[in-house]
């Protein structure tokens, strides 16, 4: 069974902290997603990578960076983060275009 | 370039009913079409998939879609609704040649059931 953690649910920070949020997926995937959701607008790419080292922008990518060693950890990083970063993280993991499998999600809130 | 369009942002049925969730998708190369469904906090959870062969597709909680090439749906459907089905559903489109390949999703259907 594919297992995608992220190291937390719920995280509080406040307005120019640097986050990390980290997310490890067991099922050796090549390729790994990092989405932000919020009310009314659905999932945004925020960045993904679909081998180590390797990353590409996703939709809005401004504010965020990644970081990917491993090929199980793909991390997320919130330089500074803003009130305006205030949201649902989902990480995900695929293989090839087939199927993305998510993590349960981490709420962020900047205050 | 692909996109996805699902249609309607809320649909309410009551328990027992038919439940139709449309989604509409474009797409210049064979898709790979998905439906999600997110419980409130969670994480987004696979139904159903298409890749190829069979156009009529079965999935968990017995739900169903049918891959209609002609009209560029997958509507998502279920004979009688529970009030477990109460969730957030997101269609999904993604091109099956490519190996690093981005999943495009709608803007995803809230569905409430009435008891």
């Amino acid at each position: 069974d594919v297992k995608v953690t992220q190291s937390s649910r719920y995280l509080v920070k406040r307005t120019g902290e640097k986050v990390f949020l980290e997310c490890v997926q067991d099922m050796d995937h090549e390729n790994m997603f990092w989405y932000r959701q919020d009310p009314g607008l659905g999932l945004r790419l925020i960045y993904f990578s679909y081998d180590v080292k390797m990353k590409e922008k996703g939709d809005i990518p401004e504010g965020y960076s990644v970081s990917r060693e491993k090929k199980e950890r793909f991390s997320l990083i919130l330089e500074s983060a803003s009130t305006n970063q205030t949201s649902m993280y989902l990480c995900a993991s695929s293989w090839g275009a087939d199927e993305q499998y998510f993590g349960p999600g981490t709420r962020l809130t900047v205050t | 370039a692909q996109s996805v369009t699902q249609l309607g942002s809320h649909v309410s049925v009551s328990e027992g009913a038919l439940v139709l969730l449309r989604c509409n998708y474009s797409s210049s190369v064979p898709p790979y079409l998905f439906w999600y469904v997110q419980y409130p906090n969670q994480g987004l959870q696979l139904l159903l998939k298409y890749t190829t062969g069979a156009t009529l597709v079965k999935g968990i909680n017995g739900f169903e879609a049918e891959f209609k090439k002609s009209e560029t749906s997958f509507h998502l459907t279920k004979p009688s609704a529970h009030m477990s089905d109460a969730a957030e559903y997101f269609c999904a489109v993604s091109p099956f040649y490519s190996s690093a390949s981005k999943i495009i999703f709608g803007s995803g259907t809230r569905l409430s059931i009435r008891p």
